[in-house]
């Protein structure tokens, strides 16, 4: 079975500088997609950066990018210039590309991130 | 564009009592599911639908039932509602694509007393 892991339950950065969050998965397949998703006090859950397994380019979103280092197994998120308003929990999250899979994520248990004005 | 839309927001039942969470989405959605966040389990998929007509359960299914009689609407039916339901609810809804992402409600605070 696929798990995620967030080995960091807390992070804090100051206000524009530049912050990583970590994030490691074990799986035996070779096609799946990875996501992080933030989410403020607000509750929601808001899709920060996907990253499709088969392709060796890092995804980048503006401020944010990852580092994906699919031998590792690892999938990091770099949020640049970090603004007050990035504050929030951040989940990374692991779904198969097999056929016939239900679509189901897989989430670790999240990062919270404070910055610091 | 509404997106996702849950209601209600937030819910208090009392043990045994029946509630319906709703979920609406306007974007086309084939795919529609249901999770529960709890604090240190993450989020847990409950059911799941890939189009009108068609649920399955997924890894936390019990004390819940859903159905799809359109492509919009995909309710959860908690049937007796019990204290280890209280949670966040979230609806969410993707296109069929491998690719796509899950665009969420804003969620449901159920408290079961």
């Amino acid at each position: 079975a696929q798990t995620v892991t967030q080995s960091q339950p807390e992070m804090s950065v100051q206000e524009a500088e530049t912050v990583t969050l970590s994030c490691t998965y074990d799986t035996s397949e070779s096609d799946y997609y990875l996501f992080w998703y933030k989410q403020p006090p607000s509750r929601q859950m808001i899709l920060v950066i996907r990253q499709e397994a088969y392709k060796q380019q890092n995804a980048t979103e503006n401020r944010f990018s990852v580092n994906f280092q699919k031998a590792a197994k690892s999938f990091s998120l770099k949020i640049s210039d970090s603004q007050l308003g990035d504050a929030a929990m951040y989940f990374c999250a692991y779904r198969s590309g097999r056929a016939g899979n239900n679509r189901k994520l897989i989430w670790g248990l999240g990062t919270s991130l404070a910055v610091n004005p | 564009n509404a997106g996702v839309t849950q209601t209600p927001k937030f819910q208090v039942l009392k043990t045994g009592q029946s509630m319906t969470l709703q979920c609406a989405q306007d974007m086309n959605h084939e795919y529609m599911s249901w999770y529960r966040q709890d604090p240190g389990m993450g989020l847990r998929l409950i059911h799941y639908s890939v189009g009108a007509g068609i649920t399955d359960q997924g890894e936390v299914p019990n004390g819940y039932n859903v159905s799809r009689s359109t492509t919009e609407d995909f309710p959860l039916r908690l049937l007796s509602a019990a204290p280890s339901q209280t949670s966040v609810y979230f609806c969410a809804s993707s296109y069929s694509q491998d690719n796509s992402p899950l665009h969420f409600g804003n969620g449901t605070r159920l408290t079961v007393t």
